[in-house]
């Protein structure tokens, strides 16, 4: 059974940094695509990130370039996601999902974390 | 790249069938076969329900289906049961190299 496990969401003041992990077991890591999703208090889905099986590329919504990274461990079949320059437009649930093939692009999300929450707040 | 166009909530009696439109463009929904929905009960984590604009994942029940005209996809539950209330979600791949998901729909069994 894939069981994707968040951590690293927390209450943090605007500007400050964070690292969100996610432990993925159930499933040969490294042949797969990840990704991040969130979601903010009352709104809907929105894609943050993917990366390849083998971090060669990964893409990012436009919002969080130049802040947001990506980043997988495949050793540790780990999932990562460095969040820089916090804004409370940032506060949301942040889930892990899996991607159905190797490239991030042309996925489907097949299966998700129940999320870390991170509240950017002074 | 802006949100994929969902109607805000849907409803339906036991038994019935209902239909959730997800509207976008030429550059994602028009322009690529990788249309999912997803079934998201608050609190838990999301479910696939459908991929590539028609196919079901292993175990998802064939009451629930996938289809796709132009730039509009659609879910369509049939025989619906009390179970199947939940917030929905489509999302494709965009050109702009995004993944792009709706706004959400909330159905409501009544």
């Amino acid at each position: 059974e894939v069981q994707l496990v968040e951590s690293g969401g927390l209450l943090v003041q605007p500007g400050r940094s964070l690292r969100l992990s996610c432990a993925a077991s159930g499933f040969t890591f490294e042949e797969y695509a990840m990704h991040w999703v969130r979601q903010a208090p009352g709104k809907g889905l929105e894609w943050v990130s993917g990366i390849s099986w083998n971090s060669g590329s990964s893409g990012y919504v436009e919002s969080v370039k130049g802040r947001f990274t990506i980043s997988r461990d495949n050793a540790r079949n780990s999932l990562y996601l460095q969040l820089n320059s916090l804004t409370g437009d940032d506060t949301a649930f942040y889930y892990c999902a899996k991607g159905s093939g190797v490239r991030w692009e042309h996925n489907s999300l097949d299966s998700w974390g129940q999320g870390t929450l991170v509240t950017v707040s002074s | 790249q802006s949100a994929l166009a969902q109607p805000a909530s849907v409803s339906g009696s036991p038994g019935q069938s209902i239909t959730i439109s997800c509207t976008g463009t030429s550059s994602d929904v028009g322009a690529y076969q990788y249309v999912s929905w997803y079934q998201h009960y608050p609190g838990k984590a999301p479910k696939l329900m459908i991929y590539d604009v028609f196919k079901r994942p292993s175990g998802i029940s064939h009451r629930f289906s996938g289809s796709k005209s132009a730039n509009t996809a659609s879910l369509t539950i049939s025989g619906l049961q009390a179970e199947d209330e939940a917030d929905y979600y489509c999302s494709s791949y965009a050109s702009s190299s995004t993944l792009v998901f709706g706004g959400g729909t909330k159905l409501t069994v009544l």
